[in-house]
């Protein structure tokens, strides 16, 4: 593989139900986190981590957990789904933390119904 | 709190330039970008601004004045593949990125 992958693509999701969204990435890259995008408003950190063995709360964190255990991997879990988390979900990796560029996923796609 | 405004939607002719503009409120700065993000795809990088000024790569420029809050996008000789949306966010005190909702790019022949 050649830069960051997610998986899966689509996903429909019955609400209640636990969901981990995968995430890898090749480059080597220290930070990665997570993202949702919602129609008419911006991406929304979820959850990052700066570096392997640490993680920290974005801006809505709340139904959302996340783990780092190594360099490469970075999943994110909804606990028990709810309508609300009906979403495009974008992972993205980058080299350090301040002035470097973020690498983005192509992203999943979350239905919860 | 923190705000990022662009507008949401800009309509240019092929062949000609079009600025976008984003203002901003957030705590702290440490950088803006710009990302482009075709319909139902990933964003990509298209610039990075920490000091005031202008920053050109080929056909795109960005300017950035931080006393103002203020940036803009300038795309050059526009074509079609630039029918697109384009994200301006800010990096934070905590070297998180906030971001606008993004300005929708409508390129007509």
């Amino acid at each position: 593989i050649a830069g960051i992958t997610q998986a899966p693509t689509s996903q429909i999701l019955a609400a209640g139900r636990r969901m981990t969204l995968r995430c890898t990435q090749d480059m080597r890259h220290n930070a990665m986190y997570w993202y949702r995008q919602d129609l008419g408003l911006g991406l929304r950190l979820i959850h990052y981590s700066n570096t392997a063995g640490t993680t920290g709360k974005g801006e809505v964190p709340d139904g959302y957990s996340v783990s780092r255990a190594n360099t490469d991997d970075f999943p994110l879990t909804l606990a028990s789904a709810v309508p609300s988390q009906t979403s495009v979900y974008f992972c993205a990796s980058s080299y350090g933390t301040s002035g470097y560029e973020q690498y983005f996923g192509p992203g999943t796609r979350l239905t919860v119904t | 709190g923190q705000n990022i405004d662009q507008p949401t939607e800009m309509t240019a002719t092929e062949g000609a330039i079009v600025q976008i503009n984003c203002t901003y409120q957030t705590s702290g700065f440490n950088g803006l970008f710009w990302y482009q993000q075709h319909a139902g795809e990933a964003p990509t990088f298209l610039s990075y601004n920490v000091l005031d000024g202008l920053e050109e790569k080929g056909r795109f420029s960005s300017f950035l004045s931080r006393s103002k809050g203020y940036s803009y996008l300038l795309l050059k000789e526009l074509q079609m593949k630039d029918s697109a949306s384009y994200l301006c966010a800010v990096m934070d005190s905590n070297y998180q990125l906030i971001w606008g909702a993004g300005t929708k790019l409508i390129i007509k022949p």
